[in-house]
């Protein structure tokens, strides 16, 4: 069966402080892996990841994918407090039009 | 455009209602994808359209729950009857080439009582 495992659950900071969120998977035919952040309301969109070792980078957020080991590993560096939020990783498989969610990380960053 | 449309934004209501929750997905999209998100389960993806016929609804949790989709501008989701246990915020995405392009609903928030 499909999954995605995502840790810490939860990751209390402060401003200033580098944090990495963990994401490993397991899912049949892997086509890509994506980032979400989630405030208050929908999730929004921050990362496709297709192709193993490359790094996709914004502003002061990046993330890689292992495809060998299954995981990808969401960096934020001089978290500020607009970064709390939930984050969401997702994994497609070729044979679907579906993504399977991970349970999130909840980020709170205090001043 | 105004993104994907959901209402009502909240709905509070007795166990053992109708519940009914719409969505107006962005213009020329042709998927449309139901979640269902709580704290234990997460995000989790109920069932999805594209072009207005209904592809997977393996995510529906039981018979209680049906979703329609008439036409490529509205989709419904239904809970007949409600229970306590369907208290989730309720999202809809839209997409034009799949679930890796989705922009979600702002979600309907239900309490069931």
């Amino acid at each position: 069966e499909d999954k995605v495992v995502q840790s810490p659950l939860s990751l209390v900071v402060h401003e200033g402080d580098t944090v990495t969120l963990n994401c490993s998977y397991e899912v049949t035919n892997f086509r890509s892996l994506l980032w979400y952040k989630q405030e208050k309301k929908a999730p929004t969109f921050l990362f496709m990841l297709t192709s193993s070792g490359i790094e996709k980078k914004s502003g002061r957020l990046s993330s890689i994918l292992d495809k060998k080991e299954l995981f990808s590993i969401l960096n934020i560096t001089a978290t500020q407090t607009g970064d709390s939020a939930v984050y969401l990783c997702a994994v497609e498989g070729y044979n679907t039009d579906k993504l399977i969610f991970g349970t999130g990380t909840r980020l709170q960053v205090f001043p | 455009d105004a993104g994907v449309i959901q209402s009502p934004r909240h709905e509070v209501t007795e166990m053992g209602q109708e519940v009914t929750l719409r969505c107006k997905p962005i213009s020329g999209h042709d998927y449309l994808f139901w979640y269902r998100q709580t704290m234990m389960r997460g995000l989790e993806l109920l069932i999805y359209f594209n072009n207005n016929v209904p592809i997977d609804d393996s995510g529906m949790p039981e018979d209680r729950f049906s979703a329609k989709m008439p036409n490529a501008s509205f989709s419904t989701l239904k809970i007949q009857p409600s229970e306590p246990r369907d208290s989730a915020v309720y999202f809809c995405a839209s997409s034009q080439t799949g679930p890796e392009t989705q922009y979600f609903g702002p979600g309907t928030r239900l309490l069931v009582l």
